[in-house]
C-alpha cells in the first residue's frame, strides 16, 4: 500500500488560490490517474497519464492542470480554486495491460 | 457511451443475513467489470474483477450480459463488511480508465 502516496492529506484553501496536490508512486507504473470523489457522483476521472509527458483529459478536467515530467510523480494543480472543487481527490496507477488500478489514500480539499 | 448504475446509496443488513449490492451497466462493447471497496479510513481497493471469477472475503459477483448486471453477493454478512462499495467498468484491455458507479454504503448491523 505504501507504493502510492498523496500529499497533503488535508488542505484548506480559499477561493481563487492556486493549490497543487501531489501524487507519488514507487512501482514505476506507466499509467496514473486523478479522480475526485463526491457524494452522489462516485469517482469521476479528472485527468490521466499513459507515460511521462503524456496526459489526457478525463470526464471533469475543467479548472485543473496536470503534468508528468517523471514517471513516479503526477501532480494535480487547481489554478484558481473554486468552492465546487471541494472534494476528496484520489490518485491511482496501473500497469499497461492490466485493468486493476491501485489507489492512493486520498486528499481531502476544502475550498472556502 | 458507458454508464454504471448502483441504485442503492445505502444498504443495511443484519449480521449473518445475505447481502446483494446491485450494479447495472450500459456499454455496447465487451466490458470488464470490477468491484472496489473502501473501508473506513482506508484507501479504495480492488475487491473483485469479473474475469477472475473468484471469491474474495466470501463475496462473489457474476457478470450477466443479458441483464447487463454485475451484482455483488455474500451469503452471510459480517460486521467487517461495512464499507463503501463501488462498481466500475473498463472498456476492455488497453482502455485508459475506469467508470465508476455512485457507490453503495453497506452497513452490517450486529
Amino acid at each position: 500500500d505504501a507504493g502510492i502516496t498523496q500529499s497533503p492529506r488535508y488542505k484548506i484553501t480559499e477561493t481563487g488560490r492556486q493549490v497543487t496536490l501531489m501524487c507519488h508512486q514507487t512501482w514505476s507504473h506507466s499509467y496514473m490517474f486523478w479522480y475526485r470523489q463526491d457524494l452522489g457522483h462516485g469517482l469521476r476521472l479528472i485527468y490521466y497519464s499513459a507515460a511521462a509527458d503524456i496526459t489526457d483529459k478525463g470526464e471533469v478536467p475543467d479548472g485543473y492542470v496536470v503534468s508528468r515530467s517523471k514517471t513516479e510523480n503526477f501532480p494535480l494543480t487547481l489554478e484558481s480554486a473554486t468552492r465546487s472543487q471541494t472534494s476528496v481527490y484520489f490518485c491511482a496507477s496501473r500497469v499497461p495491460g492490466q485493468e486493476t488500478q491501485y489507489f492512493g489514500p486520498g486528499t481531502r480539499l476544502l475550498v472556502l | 457511451a458507458q454508464r454504471v448504475t448502483q441504485p442503492e446509496k445505502l444498504l443495511s443488513v443484519f449480521k449473518g443475513a445475505p447481502v446483494e449490492l446491485k450494479c447495472n451497466y450500459s456499454y455496447s462493447g465487451s466490458p470488464e467489470l470490477f468491484w472496489y471497496v473502501q473501508y473506513s479510513r482506508q484507501r479504495l481497493q480492488l475487491l473483485l474483477r469479473h474475469i477472475s471469477r473468484e471469491s474474495i472475503k466470501g463475496f462473489t459477483a457474476d457478470l450477466n450480459k443479458g441483464e447487463t448486471s454485475f451484482h455483488l453477493k455474500k451469503p452471510f454478512a459480517q460486521e467487517e463488511d461495512s464499507a463503501m462499495y463501488y462498481c466500475a467498468l473498463s472498456r476492455g484491455t488497453g482502455a485508459n480508465n475506469l467508470f465508476f458507479g455512485t457507490g453503495t454504503r453497506l452497513t452490517v448491523i450486529p
